[in-house]
């Protein structure tokens, strides 16, 4: 089955600093990768996602590259603020909606 | 966006009870739910696959006669721990999906934090 890497672990960035969150998958037929905010006891919030037919997506701070041939799948925060902080988890996805998640990057952004 | 909601949201029951877990998707239809569970401090880990009418697809090393499904209209899917152990608490969440409106995208329950003593 799908296995997705995901690095680093823990992430501690100052505010207005950029925050980049990687993970790498497994399965080649994978073909959707969601980005997931979870705030403590919270349920998980999509961000962003990005299909396998696109290299690369922007939504304000947040943009997330794919690298088909490589496997692997970035998250980049840019000009990061205290809210940001939370868990953050990828995702990979072959399709009807059955994802296997990273796990898991705790990222901190001091004010 | 789609709106899915789970009850109850925290439960702490005896060892040996069995505890139901509701979720339901409030305005549209999903035909399949998925179940996780996570630890403090971990990953989402996929429990099983609930198919509406059908039986639920459970991953490997997941107990099926443990964890019952049942999803037996295209709103509501229901997990059961039966036979609770203290192992057994942790963060249990839902998720489905809105074919008609969003495709791949899932839209999560709140989770049930469920304790047992």
């Amino acid at each position: 089955g799908e296995n997705v890497e995901q690095h680093p672990s823990t992430l501690s960035v100052q505010e207005g600093d950029s925050a980049v969150i990687k993970c790498t998958y497994s399965d080649s037929a994978s073909n959707y990768f969601p980005w997931y905010k979870q705030e403590l006891g919270k349920r998980p919030q999509l961000i962003i996602d990005i299909r396998s037919n696109v290299g690369e997506k922007k939504d304000q701070r947040i943009a997330v590259t794919l690298n088909k041939t490589a496997k692997h799948f970035s998250l980049h925060i840019t000009e990061t603020q205290p809210e940001d902080s939370a868990v953050y988890f990828c995702a990979a996805s072959i399709g009807y909606g059955k994802l296997t998640f990273g796990q898991g990057t705790i990222l901190t952004v001091h004010p | 966006g789609a709106v899915v909601s789970q009850h109850p949201s925290r439960v702490i029951c005896k060892s040996g009870t069995s505890v139901k877990i509701e979720c339901r998707s409030l305005d549209f239809q999903a035909t399949t739910m998925f179940w996780y569970r996570q630890f403090p401090k971990k990953s989402l880990m996929l429990m099983a696959t609930s198919n509406e009418g059908s039986k639920a697809t459970y991953e490997q090393g997941v107990e099926k006669d443990k964890f019952l499904i049942n999803h037996a209209s295209l709103t509501l899917s229901t997990l059961t721990v039966t036979s609770a152990h203290p192992e057994d608490s942790s963060f249990y969440i839902c998720s489905a999906r809105d074919v008609h409106l969003s495709g791949e995208k899932l839209f999560f329950g709140s989770g049930t934090q469920l304790s047992v003593l």
